[in-house]
């Protein structure tokens, strides 16, 4: 078992439509990160979290410590919204990042 | 601010060669990571430096090495190429703290092994 897990892998939209994409992980984490991959490899860092929720424009980002649970959410979503979703936590006894497989969502206008 | 730059962005090898790849960081952040991705594992962490030493590694053969220079730029080498070795290389720079803080990650460096 992935000790990152990301649900669902692949995710299709309507454009406007509300998205949820979770992610689960096994270890004691000191952070949880978020990445966006554009088609041609490009990362672009959306989220460092270690507690509670952040938002930042359409974007909004929890994370249940205790749960061992995070979600990304989309409101609103559109287009340029498709890309991989990458989940990375950051292991508390090893201080190396594991990521998870990546959500690929499309959005369709 | 220039972003982070990674050369070259595409190279071919043939097995058994050796390979360096360059990342230049974002003015001022000093510490440089660098993943390896392909399509059967993911993104995997390779190793991390801050001030010219590698403050950690990733599971990865000592093939992998890297270093990173008194201005930050850090070079990967990887050495007796292999077929698997195929992958989309990235670094990413912080301003110290690696992974503790936000990464801003460079367009990756695209190497095939035939």
């Amino acid at each position: 078992k992935n000790e990152v897990e990301q649900s669902p892998q692949n995710l299709t939209a309507q454009e406007g439509e509300f998205i949820t994409i979770n992610c689960s992980y096994s270890v004691g984490i000191s952070a949880l990160h978020w990445l966006q991959q554009h088609p041609g490899g490009g990362i672009v860092s959306l989220f460092m979290l270690s507690s509670g929720k952040k938002k930042h424009g359409r974007l909004i980002a929890t994370i249940n410590i205790q749960e061992k649970h995070s979600s990304l959410h989309i409101t609103a979503s559109h287009p340029r919204d498709s890309a991989v979703y990458i989940c990375a936590v950051l292991s508390y006894n090893t201080d190396k990042l594991i990521f998870g497989t990546g959500t690929r969502l499309q959005v369709f206008p | 601010k220039a972003g982070v730059t990674q050369t070259p962005r595409y190279l071919i090898k043939t097995r058994g060669q050796q390979v360096t790849l360059s990342c230049s960081p974002i003015s001022g952040h000093r510490s440089v990571s660098w993943y390896q991705q392909t399509p059967g594992q993911g993104l995997q962490f390779l190793f991390e430096y801050f001030s010219e030493t590698q403050r950690n590694k990733g599971n990865f053969p000592g093939r992998f090495s890297g270093r990173q220079f008194s201005n930050s730029r850090s070079e990967m080498n990887v050495s007796t190429l292999e077929l698997g070795d195929s992958a989309l290389y990235l670094c990413a720079s912080s301003f110290i703290r690696g992974p503790q803080e936000t990464q801003y990650f460079g367009p990756g460096t695209r190497l095939l092994v035939l």
